[in-house]
């Protein structure tokens, strides 16, 4: 079956501007997460959607960053006024939800902020 | 104190070798327990998960989990060149769903 989709897979641009990264889960999974990865880094947690739930925006390292999931599928990460140190590799995973915890992730989306 | 632990490596074994990767953690309430492998340029694919004590065996991979000690590892019996790849552990704190990543351990296997 059909995995975790990300778009772009790669995406350039300059500081000070705005960009939308675009996450499509798993069909029937009701839990979506957004993790970012820099160089040589872990994994750093960003936001968690959980059906109808208010989002778990803990992760979120400035008020730049946002994040909707519309119909409790797509979701969209917002970075206004990108920094250059916002380059990273953001990264996408969905769970069934409900007490199921293992994650799959997309291929993520590559950022560059020159 | 980070809350997952890994040595990053690299960790270089020879083919036909086993392979024991380590990760510690510091929430004692943690529940749930991950292996993702990680190729370069790529995403996190599932290994394993393990929830209780003990060993959880799935082909060549072996989880091990010890709560008391606050202690998970992953050994690949027969270890392969295509096993090479960033090994990152995860954990999932009680009342969290996020997962929480070491910063994984890198291994390689020479042929």
């Amino acid at each position: 079956g059909a995995g975790v989709s990300q778009s772009p897979s790669n995406k350039v641009t300059e500081k000070g501007k705005d960009v939308e990264l675009r996450c499509d889960p798993i069909s029937g999974h009701t839990a979506l997460y957004w993790y970012r990865q820099s160089l040589g880094q872990g994994l750093e947690f960003l936001i968690y959607f959980q059906g109808n739930s208010a989002p778990d925006k803990s992760g979120l390292p400035s008020d730049r960053f946002s994040a909707e999931r519309t119909g409790g599928s797509v979701s969209t990460l917002t970075i206004q006024r990108t920094q250059q140190e916002d380059s990273a590799v953001y990264l996408c995973a969905s769970s069934f939800g409900g007490g199921e915890e293992t994650q799959y992730f997309g291929p993520g989306t590559r950022l560059l902020v020159l | 104190q980070k809350e997952v632990e890994q040595n990053s490596g690299p960790l270089s074994v020879p083919e036909g070798a086993i392979a024991s990767l380590n990760c510690t953690y510091s929430d004692r309430g943690s529940q749930s327990f991950f292996w993702y492998r990680q190729y370069s340029g790529k995403s996190p694919e599932l290994i394993m998960s393990i929830y209780s004590n003990g060993d959880k065996e799935d082909g060549r991979f072996t989880a091990q989990l010890n709560k008391a000690s606050q202690y998970v590892s992953l050994l690949i019996r027969d270890s392969q060149p295509s096993d090479s790849a960033t090994y990152l552990c995860a954990v999932n704190a009680a009342g969290r769903r996020a997962l929480t990543f070491g910063s994984g351990t890198r291994l390689q296997v020479q042929p």
